[in-house]
């Protein structure tokens, strides 16, 4: 059964840069996209991007385009996520989650599986 | 960006009783509907996909149904681990991906 398991938490300083790691134990990430889903204390989930990592494929939420980074390296099975210009509302639970990806459809499923989470506290 | 709307916010239901949560897309998803549950300092866990699905290791109590724009989450008779946050999420359309804002399930 394949886990997710991330990195660490992190405490950063206002405009800084976190990356967070994600690595697929116990499987690959052959036809399957990896998503980061953030949640601040207290609030719902938010997407912010993905990866399809057999394509190369990268996708972001418009409100984190130019400040969030995706990339993933198969040969580890390890995606990695680096936010850019840290605020204090940066502060948040930070999960990667799978789904299937169907290229024929160009569609995904639910995610069916999710990292343990990462919190990033932002604060000067 | 499809936006998806949960109500209500906070359900109160006691033990053993039904809970029903409601989840509206702002433009038809087909049946691409998953529903999650968030414990306290855990994790989303899958329940449904395809909008009444149940994931693997799911209780038979959970039920989902609808489809385009509507969608219902029904747990059957509550039990104590079910009180939680729960949420829907399209993924028809990419990107982005969109949760709904949760409703919270708590003993009444």
């Amino acid at each position: 059964q394949v886990q997710l398991v991330q990195s660490g938490a992190a405490v950063k300083n206002p405009w800084s840069s976190v990356m967070v790691s994600c690595k697929a134990s116990g499987g690959t990430f052959s036809n399957y996209a990896l998503s980061w889903v953030r949640q601040a204390p207290g609030q719902g989930l938010e997407w912010m991007g993905g990866i399809i990592p057999m394509f190369g494929a990268v996708n972001y939420a418009q409100r984190f385009q130019g400040r969030v980074t995706i990339t993933a390296d198969e040969s580890t099975s390890t995606a990695y996520m680096e936010l850019n210009n840290l605020r204090i509302e940066d502060t948040a639970v930070y999960y990667c989650a799978r789904a299937d990806y169907y290229p024929y459809s160009s569609t995904f499923s639910a995610f069916d599986i999710w990292g343990q989470g990462t919190v990033v506290t932002v604060s000067s | 960006e499809i936006v998806m709307t949960q109500s209500p916010a906070i359900l109160s239901v006691s033990p053993g009783e039904r809970a029903t949560l409601s989840c509206r897309a702002s433009q038809s998803v087909s049946n691409n509907l998953a529903w999650y549950q968030q414990r306290p300092g855990q994790a989303p866990r899958l329940l449904i996909y395809g909008a009444s699905t149940r994931a693997t290791g799911i209780p038979t109590r959970f039920s989902g149904s609808g489809s385009g724009t509507e969608f219902t989450l029904t747990i059957s008779s509550l039990q104590s681990e079910d009180f939680a946050v729960y949420y829907c999420q399209q993924y028809n359309f990419w990107p982005p991906l969109t949760f709904g804002g949760g409703t919270k399930v708590e003993i009444k």
